[in-house]
């Protein structure tokens, strides 16, 4: 099983809502990842959890709160959005850090509209 | 930090021909990967080829090659027999020690039937 599921596919939601974005792998992969992007344009990082520890935030706003609750599970938690904020959020996975030859497994996304 | 650019943000290629994807990147180190990945309309961005910096040889899979230059720090996609399925985003990638990929703009390639 060579699948990163993400859910919903799709979300709407307006700027007082609180949602979550889920992520989900099975290939024992150490190394997870959360994506932001905007139609036409490279993948942005916005967290990087190794061994279900938060390693690299990149200067993410407050209104993202992402966590780890087991190796195979990643959750985005949205709070307070801005319209800006409406992009697609891709998630990832490697077998670990700090191995430059190992890919990145990618999600299909979930397409975020803020209204 | 490594750069990675992509000079041509749209190409087009006639069904059955051949296109080049060009990608330069600076980097201080000496043994590293570098990668090609597709983003088809509205699905996942899967890994198209993997190229090793301390192999002198070329990565192939299938109709899709590199052209690595190491010195000039070029590292281009050769994509053979074009098909209406490889239209798509492509984006060139290059991790750091630490697995951080760092992504070029893109190009966006159409083939036309």
């Amino acid at each position: 099983d060579t699948e990163v599921t993400q859910t919903p596919k799709h979300l709407v939601m307006g700027m007082t809502n609180k949602k979550s974005l889920k992520c989900e792998q099975h290939m024992g992969h150490r190394a997870m990842y959360w994506y932001k992007q905007k139609a036409k344009k490279p993948p942005e990082l916005m967290f990087v959890y190794s061994y279900e520890k938060l390693s690299i935030n990149e200067s993410v706003p407050s209104r993202f709160s992402p966590e780890c609750p087991n190796s195979s599970l990643l959750n985005l938690h949205l709070h307070a959005l801005q319209p800006e904020d409406s992009a697609l959020y891709l998630c990832a996975s490697s077998p670990e850090l700090g191995q430059m030859f190992y890919e990145q497994y990618f999600g299909p996304g979930t397409r975020l509209t803020v209204t | 930090a490594q750069t990675v650019t992509q000079s041509q943000p749209e190409m087009s290629v006639q069904e059955a021909e051949t296109v080049t994807l060009s990608c330069t990147y600076d980097t201080s180190e000496n043994n590293y990967y570098l990668f090609w990945y597709k983003q088809p309309p509205s699905r996942q961005m899967i890994l198209v080829i993997r190229q090793e910096a301390y192999k002198q040889q070329n990565a192939t899979e299938n109709r899709f090659s590199v052209n690595f230059q190491k010195a000039a720090k070029s590292f281009s996609l050769k994509i053979s027999d074009s098909q209406l399925g490889d239209t798509a985003m492509y984006f060139c990638a290059f991790p750091d020690t630490g697995n951080q990929f760092y992504f070029g703009t893109g190009t966006s390639l159409t083939v036309i039937p």
